[in-house]
Formats: structure tokens, sequence, C-alpha cells
């Protein structure tokens, strides 16, 4: 059964600092892995899709890394600002189904 | 483009009583479909997903059951809740026949079973 672990499991950085969020899975036989941020009392909005056959996928400020033999992905944020303060979330994805981690939360601060 | 709507974005009911949380999809045809509960300081828990109408694949045993009418229709019932069915419920739609699309979200309902 998949684990997928990410740490910490909240963060707090001033506003201009590069940060990186771990996410890490037990099971490498994976057909993609996928980012999402949650806002308080909403959904998760997609933001970004890594194929298990790809190492990394960027938009914008953001840049996802996939090892899969070491079961690890990456999120980096670059110069972060209070506006990306929310809960980030990973998954990986099997045929229809995705398992989720818990999530790490993240504040901006000013 | 895409959108999915999911409602109602509350709801209070009574132990005992009956559920019908409904979402819909627009934009697009055949999506595989989600549900998933995600309850206080826990992860998100995948309930039910379907790649097709009246096909419907469940993950968890519990007393909630769903349904897929039309194509981009969902709907999550109970006939009777449990306190334990509080959380955050989810719908989600991926393109149908992909195992590479990204996962798209409702807004989500927060059930309260009091």
């Amino acid at each position: 059964k998949q684990e997928v672990t990410q740490i910490p499991a909240a963060l707090s950085v001033p506003e201009g600092e590069n940060l990186v969020l771990n996410c890490s899975f037990t099971d490498s036989a994976i057909y993609n892995l996928q980012w999402f941020r949650q806002d308080p009392g909403k959904g998760l909005t997609s933001l970004l899709l890594i194929q298990s056959s790809q190492r990394e996928q960027t938009s914008g400020r953001l840049n996802a890394s996939l090892d899969k033999s070491s079961g690890r992905s990456t999120l980096y944020i670059a110069a972060s600002q209070p506006g990306d303060s929310a809960t980030y979330l990973c998954a990986t994805g099997t045929a229809s189904k995705l398992t989720f981690g818990t999530g790490t939360r993240l504040q901006v601060t000013l | 483009s895409q959108t999915i709507h999911q409602w109602p974005a509350t709801l209070v009911q009574p132990v005992g009583s009956p559920l019908s949380l409904e979402c819909t999809v627009e934009g697009t045809s055949n999506p595989n479909l989600y549900w998933y509960r995600q309850a206080a300081g826990r992860g998100l828990q995948l309930l039910f997903y379907s790649v097709g109408i009246g096909q419907i694949s469940s993950e968890v045993p519990q007393n909630l059951s769903a349904s897929r009418p039309q194509d981009r229709q969902f709907i999550l019932s109970s006939k009777k809740l449990l306190l334990s069915d509080s959380g955050f419920y989810l719908c989600a739609w991926s393109v149908g026949g992909s195992y590479n699309s990204p996962l798209h979200f409702g807004n989500g309902t927060r059930l309260t079973v009091t």
C-alpha cells in the first residue's frame, strides 16, 4: 500500500526567501506525482504534474522534481510571497487513483 | 474551459438523516470522477471513483454510496448519517482515458453531523 509523507507539517518563512517542500513515497510504481495547493476551507488547486518518465516540471516560480528510485519529490518555490501562504499537498498517481500526503502548511510573513 | 460545480457548500445534518451531495462538470466529456473526504488533520481519503456512467468503484467500506446517472454528474449519498461522516467532501475530475491528467477539484462541502 502506497504511503506518502510530507515533512515538515508546517513552515514559516520571511517574504522573499526561496524554499523547498519535501514529499516521500514508499512505492515507486507510479504513473505520476502531482503537487496541489489548498487555501483554508477551499478545494485543491493543481500546481504541477510530473510524469514518471520526467525529472522535473516548472511553472513560474515553482519547480517540482521527481526521483522515483529514491521515492522523493521536492517543490521549490522561488522568491516567496505572502500570497503563497497555503497548504501544499503532494500525491502519487497510479492508474485512476491518487494517494495524498497530509500536506505542509506554509506561512510567508512580511 | 472546464468547470466543476459542487453543492451545497456547507451542510449540518442530524445523525440518522439522509445525505445527497451533487457534483457536475462542464466543458468535457467522459471524465473520470472522484469523491474524496478530508478529515481535520488528516490527508485526503478516496471514497469513490468512476470512469463512466454507472461504473462506480468503492475504496472504503462504509455507509456511503455514489452514483453517476449522467456522464458529467456524480452524486454522493447516505441513507443514515453517522457522527463519523462529518468532514470536508471534495469532488474532482480528470480527463477520461488518461493516466497523466491533473486532478481538478470543486470547492468542497463542509458536512457536520450533529
